[in-house]
């Protein structure tokens, strides 16, 4: 029941950034966007969310446009380390918050 | 160790035998959820605890699986008459209300 279309890979430079795109055309006006990864053989770990404003933290910027119906997710400076799967999710901030996880874009960083 | 904590890492069991898979989720976590994971697949959502409560079970592939809460904190679920097709990564996670969830590293099941 994932709500998001994202691509099912892409290839980044390391040391540039990269910009994973995300489509949600169908969010609600409580739901948030979140982004998690999985690198291999690891549990997902939460990279960042937003609802309208964009954000950034220690990991990435999140980029959300006005409409809300996509959204980027960028790392500034890619590295080796950032080859991961990563998931695009719709979550609403109430109710039941269990996160909906669809196949996820294979990003490879690319030495 | 402030994470969520899953135990065993890795089990291989019997087709037919039972199995109990362990999660301490981050102390005063109120949420707490179960995901599977094929090979190769994506996350494929379980079981949700609010507290000790279950309210939505709507992931349990089958009466052959179950989870409980207590003292809201570990969780255990358990696999009976195990099948080939059981075989996957479980994983666990916590959060607070409306807060991201923090995933375990999973266990690993085998079944032959």
């Amino acid at each position: 029941d994932a709500k998001t279309t994202q691509p099912t890979s892409m290839d980044c430079a390391e040391g540039r950034a990269a910009n994973l795109p995300c489509n949600h055309s169908t969010i609600s006006g409580n739901e948030y966007v979140y982004w998690y990864r999985q690198i291999h053989s690891q549990g997902p770990q939460y990279i960042i969310h937003g609802l309208k404003n964009n954000e950034t933290n220690e990991m990435a910027s999140l980029i959300i446009t006005e409409d809300r119906k996509s959204s980027t997710l960028i790392l500034p400076h890619a590295t080796l380390r950032d080859t991961a799967v990563y998931y695009c999710i719709v979550r609403p901030y109430y109710g039941n918050n269990r996160l909906a996880f669809g196949k996820g874009n294979q990003v490879v960083v690319i030495p | 160790g402030a994470g969520v904590s899953q135990s065993p890492s890795n089990k291989v069991t019997e087709k037919g035998k039972d199995v109990e898979l362990r999660c301490d989720p981050i102390s005063g976590h109120t949420a707490l959820y179960w995901y599977r994971q094929r090979l190769g697949q994506g996350l494929e959502f379980l079981i949700y605890f609010q507290g000790n409560s279950a309210p939505d079970k709507s992931g349990l592939p089958s009466d052959r699986f179950s989870a409980e809460r207590t003292g809201e904190s570990v969780s255990t679920l358990t696999i009976q008459r195990t099948q080939q097709e059981d075989s996957a990564v479980y994983l666990c996670a916590s959060s607070l209300a409306g807060s991201p969830l923090h995933f375990g590293n999973g266990t690993r099941l085998t079944v032959t």
